[in-house]
């Protein structure tokens, strides 16, 4: 049982480039999250997929897209790739009862140059 | 708009020195209030859920309380190893999570 895992642990683009960063849950969970830690702001969500076939976007959606290919699988785009989007990158999942905790990935580290 | 502010933004304590963290709140709505270890380089580890005001909640030297519009989370005797960065979160009635900026604890031997 691995949990949540994302890929790459590690990504340096130039700007306008794009990417996809992966991330897949074994939990059973129906919501997923995708969020950024950026230093003296705390997580901020970034879009979310409360069950499979359905995301919504979060507090800071700008640049960014995601698809939730299956139960398992949600995954973040970066389509033009911005400076202001270097950050660290969490995915997390929640079990189907209400008051679930979160479970997080190990993040992605993106930098943007 | 939910907003959670933890002070304060840094602790740096001495080996066995107890201390409290502080959470403050402001929600409409509060379904639960999370509390989170996060090391340097990994995600956001679960530690504790309160639902309700009163309510407390132990794990080791870790105790987190809750009133209507804060947490506290206790570190009794702390040790090196407890040294992380300590968030907090509320979740409301769409069932998303607002966190705080964090508190970075710092146990020196």
């Amino acid at each position: 049982n691995a949990g949540v895992t994302q890929t790459p642990k590690f990504q340096v683009l130039k700007t306008g480039q794009s990417m996809t960063l992966q991330c897949a849950q074994d939990m059973n969970h129906n919501s997923m999250y995708w969020y950024r830690q950026d230093p003296g702001m705390g997580l901020r969500l970034i879009y979310y997929s409360a069950s499979e076939g359905t995301t919504d976007k979060g507090e800071v959606p700008n640049g960014y897209n995601v698809s939730r290919l299956n139960k398992r699988e949600f995954s973040l785009r970066l389509e033009s790739a911005a400076p202001s989007q270097t950050s660290v990158y969490f995915c997390a999942s929640r079990g189907t009862q209400s008051y679930n905790e979160q479970f997080f990935g190990p993040g992605t580290r993106l930098t943007v140059l | 708009e939910d907003q959670v502010t933890q002070s304060p933004e840094a602790l740096r304590l001495q080996e066995g020195e107890s201390s409290s963290l502080n959470c403050s709140y402001t929600v409409s709505g509060l379904r639960g209030l999370f509390w989170y270890r996060q090391d340097p380089g990994k995600g956001p580890e679960f530690l504790f859920t309160l639902y309700s005001a009163g309510e407390e909640k132990e794990k080791e030297r870790l105790k987190a309380t809750l009133t209507k519009k804060e947490s506290f989370l206790h570190i009794t005797a702390p040790k090196p190893e407890d040294s992380a960065t300590y968030l907090c979160a509320v979740q409301a009635h769409d069932y998303k999570l607002s966190f705080g900026a964090g508190t970075t604890v710092t146990v020196r031997a």
